[in-house]
This record gives structure tokens, sequence and C-alpha cells, in this order.
């Protein structure tokens, strides 16, 4: 069965400083990943996918992630974090069947 | 509107009481999800259906109970609230098995 791990529970920076928030998984075959934020009181809202192709993805709110099969990992980066970034991020990973399996969650603190 | 809302978006309730959640979709997804969102245990999966009159188990389901008669609905009862069904809860919806799902803003359940 799939698992994904994010390592970070809590991490904190300031605004204008780059952002990567750690993604790992496990599963045996290609994997579709997702990231998704959620911000205080809120649903998840997507921010990108990974399913095929290029391993570098581009999302909503200046997001990118980088797909890396030989680390198993999906970690999501961002160049410069504004205020409103300050969130819950959770990775998730499907195998094509109906479920998702999602991490723990990173919160995003960001400092002016 | 067109998306996907849950009712009610807080509820506060007694043990051994029986509570329904409610969600909807205005997509006419066929693949609708109930998730529980506990501190550390990021979301888990209580039950999801892959169409109407179609529901399987998740990762959490003992305690609860759903049914689809109709694509867009997809209630969650509890039948006999405990206390440590106190949660956040999030519908979600997805159409076809590749695609991302897409959650509702949560019902704030509170079991005293």
């Amino acid at each position: 069965a799939q698992s994904v791990t994010q390592p970070d529970i809590h991490i904190t920076v300031s605004e204008g400083a780059s952002l990567e928030l750690r993604c790992n998984y496990s599963y045996g075959a290609t994997p579709y990943l997702f990231w998704y934020v959620q911000s205080p009181g809120q649903g998840l809202q997507l921010l990108l996918k990974y399913f095929s192709g290029d391993t570098l993805v581009q999302g909503i709110k200046g997001f990118e992630a980088e797909f890396k099969r030989s680390q198993s990992s999906f970690n999501l980066r961002k160049p410069s974090v504004h205020w409103s970034d300050a969130a819950e991020y959770f990775c998730a990973v499907g195998d094509g069947s109906e479920k998702l399996v999602f991490g723990k969650g990173t919160k995003l603190t960001v400092n002016p | 509107d067109a998306g996907i809302t849950q009712s009610p978006r807080y509820k506060i309730t007694e043990t051994g009481r029986q509570v329904t959640l409610m969600c909807h979709q205005t997509w006419s997804h066929s693949y609708m999800f109930w998730y529980r969102q506990d501190l550390g245990h990021g979301l888990r999966l209580i039950y999801y259906s892959a169409a109407a009159d179609i529901t399987d188990k998740g990762e959490v389901p003992d305690g609860y109970v759903v049914s689809r008669s109709k694509t867009e609905n997809f209630p969650l009862t509890l039948e006999s609230a405990t206390r440590s069904q106190t949660s956040v809860y999030f519908c979600a919806s997805r159409q076809g098995s590749y695609n991302e799902q897409f959650f509702g803003p949560g019902t704030r359940l509170t079991v005293l």
C-alpha cells in the first residue's frame, strides 16, 4: 500500500524568503502526486498535480514541485513566500484507484 | 452555486445521539469521499462511493454509515455519536480515477 511522509510538522520562514516543503512517498509503480493547501477554517485546495511527463510541475500561486523518482520525493517550492501563504500543506499520493493517501501535513508560518 | 457544499458547518451534539452530515455536489462527479481530520493524523478516509448505490469502507469506517441514493448527495451518519468522533469532517468529489479531488468547506463536529 502506498504511504506519504511529510517530515516537517511545522516550518517558519520570513516573508520574501524561499520555501521548500518535503514530501516522500512509498509506492511501487509510478504514482499520481498532489499538493493541497488548507487555510485556517477552510477546505483543501489543489495547488498542483503530477501524473506523468515533465517532472517539474507548475501550480497556482507561484508554487512548483519536482518529482524525483530516484528519491521517491515530490517537494514543493516557492521562490518568495508571501504572508498569505501561511497555511497547512498536504502532500497526497494515488495509484489510479479510488483512494488518495495523504501525509499528515506541514504547517507554514510566515514572519513579517 | 456550483461546487461542493456541506451542512451544517458546525454541530454540537451529545454522546449517543444520531447525527447526519450532508454533502452535495453539483458537478455530477462519480466519486465521493468522506474524510475526518484530526490533529496529528492528517486526513483519514472514512467511506467512499464510486457511483450511486455503490459505497465502500475506507481507513476508519467504524461508527459511521453512508448512503448514496443520488449521484449528487453523500450523507454521513453517526448512528450513536461518541466523544472520539469529535473532528472536522470533509467531503470530497472526483470525476474519474485519475483526477484530483475537490473538497467541501468542512463540518466541525463536537460530541459532548
